[in-house]
């Protein structure tokens, strides 16, 4: 079975524009989170979709958004990058929703803001 | 809000020797509980998970973690460390705030093997 897949790996942006990061899940996967990872802070919870919707959300500013399509592929945007985005956007995959179950992480985009 | 202290960014060990990474959480309702792996450049990869079946719990790789909720601790052990052992371990909990679970990490703790 696949493992989770995120595109790109590897973005470079400079400071105001925006960027959309993409996730597709392990294969009857219904969640998905994403998180941020930098050495500063660790990973931090982003928000986590279920069926298309979002189920829980961190403590990051409106400029981070995300969705969940019918196949629970995920998108996450972020708009009006700051240099502090800098960081490794990790997007973890699980059957039922994330708080009690096994997440399966893919390898993450790395976001350099220049 | 809950909380996940590693203590100890970087932990060295002998190739052999005991492995200890100590995680402490606060949380006032009986959590789940989670050790995950970062090799580099990969994601992370679960170890093992406190289900409340059983105090001790086996993960992959030889890998164990006590959960001991008068002390709230859930410590990661392994009686022989290997090179390949080598890696990023991350504590996680979740316990419900507000009807959410969210998972919270530690910060994480660099495991380093020397033979």
């Amino acid at each position: 079975k696949a493992g989770v897949t995120q595109t790109p790996r590897y973005l470079i942006k400079t400071r105001g524009q925006q960027v959309t990061l993409s996730c597709s899940p392990i294969s009857g996967h219904r969640s998905v989170s994403w998180y941020q990872q930098t050495p500063g802070q660790g990973l931090q919870f982003l928000f986590e979709y279920f069926s298309e919707t979002q189920r829980n959300k961190g403590n990051f500013p409106g400029r981070f958004s995300g969705r969940q399509f019918s196949n629970s592929r995920s998108e996450m945007n972020v708009s009006t990058l700051e240099l502090g985005d800098s960081a490794l956007y990790l997007c973890a995959s699980s059957l039922a929703l994330a708080g009690g179950s096994e997440q399966f992480f893919g390898p993450g985009t790395r976001l350099t803001v220049l | 809000a809950q909380s996940v202290t590693q203590l100890g960014s970087h932990v060295s060990v002998s190739e052999g020797a005991l492995v200890l990474l100590r995680c402490n959480y606060s949380s006032s309702v009986p959590p789940y509980l989670f050790w995950y792996v970062q090799y580099p450049n990969q994601g992370l990869q679960l170890l093992l998970k406190y289900t409340s079946a059983a105090t001790l719990v086996k993960g992959i790789n030889g890998f164990e973690a006590e959960f001991k909720k008068s002390e709230t601790s859930f410590h990661l052990t392994k009686p022989s460390a290997h090179m390949s052992d080598a890696a990023e371990y991350f504590c996680a909990v979740t316990s419900a705030s507000g009807g959410s679970y969210i998972p919270t990490f530690g910060r994480g703790t660099s495991l380093i093997v020397h033979p």
